[in-house]
This record gives C-alpha cells, structure tokens and sequence, in this order.
C-alpha cells in the first residue's frame, strides 16, 4: 500500500506561475524526499527533508514538512516548461524499515 | 560516473520465459533497490538490499528473485514471466538505506506476451 499520497492527481498552469503540490503519509518518518520523472526517464531526487525540519529551500523549490498533520507540500516558483514532469514524494518509516515508500504522483504540466 | 545502469533498455517475452534484469553502479553505494511502475502508478518496491550480502522482500516480491551479486551489483530474476509482469523496472542505489537519497536508473521496459 502507498504511504504517500498526492494532491493534487494533476496540475496545468501557465509557465512564470508558481506550482503547489501536497503530500500526505500515514506512518512516522524519518524523512520525506521528492523526486521529479519527466516522461519515460527514471527518477531524479530533488531535495530531502527530514523530521527535524520544517522548511527546506533549493533553488526556485521550496519544501515545508508538518508532522503533525503528516503532511509536506513542494512550492515551485517561476515555473519553466522544462519542470512539466511527473513529481512524487517518498517516505521512509521511523520504526526502522530500510526503504522508501513511493507516492502515486503529481503529473504538472506547464503551459507556455 | 555512469551513475547506476540497467540492461536491457527494452525486452519482449513470452509467458513463461525467464530473464534477468542487469543492474550496476559505480558510486560505491550500499543499498540497492528494485522497483516496478505501472501506467499512472508511483513506484513498488519489488526487493532491496540494504547491504552487500542482504536482500529483503518489498511490497510485491512474488514472481521475483533477486542476487546482490557484489556491492556493485544488484540483479532481478523473473523465473516464468506472466503478463502482469509487464511493467517499467527501476533500479536504484543509496549511500545507506532510505536516510539518503536515491539515484535511478534508465529503467527496463518490458512486455509480456
């Protein structure tokens, strides 16, 4: 069963707008990542945040995780047509599992 | 670095035939994981090795096998392919276990027929 999922299933908006998808999980974490999969290619990390932490930036991406709502969301801001992509977040469970949990995705289409 | 590598990039079997999945990286990483994903569907983890010598079923092992031949290399096995198995296969490896990030492969296409 999925740990993470997203929110929302599919995102179109217009390139220079800012994109904001959500994640919700079930279990506690250790850590929350997300990834982007532009289409038929495998998938690329794009920043790690861990329970600890609150917000994390890197570049125009901008991460906030809420652990006690069991929630994280990714900002993008300023988008380009190059970030149409897929994007899932990946959990991991505190109780000491040794793997990540993937989310079914949000597919952000941008539109120039 | 090539990073981490799968072959073959493309594969068509028939229903009962067998194959193995190649995967190899070159970032001296300990974990290794297999992943299937569906059309519309995030990843599922097939099998991981935490560390050389180990190996763990993940949320859909049957029909599976797996041998971590060496810290580089991490290979799946379908012993009699059915056409459920039709899917994109990922492999991917971490410095250790799900504290890092991962790094994917190409991944694998394959049809059953």
């Amino acid at each position: 069963s999925q740990q993470g999922e997203e929110d929302p299933q599919a995102l179109s908006i217009q390139e220079g707008e800012n994109a904001t998808m959500n994640c919700s999980y079930k279990t506690s974490i250790n850590n929350l990542q997300w990834y982007r999969q532009n289409s038929g290619r495998g998938l690329v990390h794009l920043i790690l945040i861990r329970s600890n932490e609150r917000e994390k930036h890197s570049g125009r991406l901008r991460v906030t995780l809420d652990t006690s709502k069991k929630s994280s969301s990714l900002l993008i801001t300023a988008s380009r047509a190059a970030d149409t992509a897929s994007y899932f977040c990946a959990t991991d469970n505190a109780a000491g599992a040794q793997k990540l949990v993937f989310g079914q995705g949000t597919r952000l289409t941008i539109n120039p | 670095n090539a990073g981490v590598t799968q072959t073959p990039k493309f594969q068509v079997l028939k229903t009962g035939q067998s194959m193995t999945l190649q995967c190899a990286q070159d970032m001296n990483h300990n974990s290794m994981y297999w992943y299937r994903q569906d059309p519309g569907m995030g990843l599922r983890l097939i099998y991981y090795s935490a560390s050389e010598g180990t190996t763990d079923k993940g949320e859909v092992p049957n029909g599976y096998n797996v041998s971590r031949l060496n810290k580089r290399e991490f290979s799946l096995r379908l012993e009699s392919a059915a056409p459920s198995q039709t899917s994109v296969y990922f492999c991917a490896s971490s410095i250790r276990s799900s504290y890092n990030e991962q790094f994917f492969g190409p991944g694998t296409r394959l049809t059953v027929l």
